[in-house]
């Protein structure tokens, strides 16, 4: 059964970092192309980024309102993305998911998702 | 960036009434990267439909996807009462993804 489980949500101060982790399992993590989705309170779904499998060069591509700030990595030897959000601003609050992308194009699961909560 | 745009925003419905969910997308997207994803309150959203029209494992056959170039529909031909739920269609390409602002479908 494939799992994602977020961690390391919770209330930041504006110019802020955090740090979210994803928790994989159920599947071959390595091979994986990973992706965070965010979505603020009450409002609709935003992608944030994407992180390709090493096989694939494993780099990165971010939406434009969070590029330059959000940093996705991955650790294949523990099953483990990971999202690091610099210079936080109050419209980052959202709920983050983690996602497993399919055939490059789609998000066939999701994690139960990551509240972050940025207030001064 | 490709912007998709669902219509209506919000459709009222009865069970066992058709539901035609429309998602138009500001220029042409790939049939293969046209993917439906349905959220209820308080959980993950799920995958329902992808390469615009082959359902996810689980899916009921009620759900169908149709449409290609720039007009894509999610049709549920008889709404049971655990459709009703917030639908959002999605595209990939250029290396990035968007997402419709959604269709929330609710109990007339």
């Amino acid at each position: 059964e494939v799992q994602l489980v977020e961690s390391g949500g919770g209330l930041v101060k504006p110019g802020g970092s955090l740090r979210l982790s994803c928790a994989a399992s159920g599947f071959t993590f390595s091979s994986a192309w990973m992706s965070w989705v965010r979505q603020a309170p009450g409002k609709g779904l935003e992608w944030v980024g994407r992180i390709k499998s090493k096989t694939d060069g494993g780099t990165t591509d971010y939406a434009a309102p969070v590029k330059g700030r959000f940093t996705i990595s991955r650790d294949d030897s523990k099953s483990t993305l990971s999202l690091q959000i610099n210079s936080l601003k109050t419209e980052d609050t959202a709920v983050y998911y983690c996602t497993r992308i399919r055939s490059s194009s789609w998000f066939d699961y999701w994690g139960q998702g990551a509240l972050v909560t940025v207030s001064s | 960036e490709i912007v998709l745009t669902q219509s209506p925003g919000t459709l009222s419905l009865s069970p066992g009434e058709r539901a035609t969910l429309s998602c138009r997308a500001s220029q042409s997207v790939s049939s293969s990267y046209l993917a439906w994803y349905q959220q209820k309150p308080g959980q993950a959203p799920r995958l329902l439909i992808y390469g615009a029209s082959s359902r996810a494992t689980g899916i009921p056959d009620r759900f169908s996807g149709s449409g290609s170039g720039t007009e894509f529909t999610l049709t549920i031909s008889r709404l049971e009462p655990e459709d009703f739920a917030v639908y959002y269609c999605q595209q990939y390409g250029s290396s990035q993804y968007t997402f419709g602002q959604g269709t929330k479908l609710e109990i007339k």
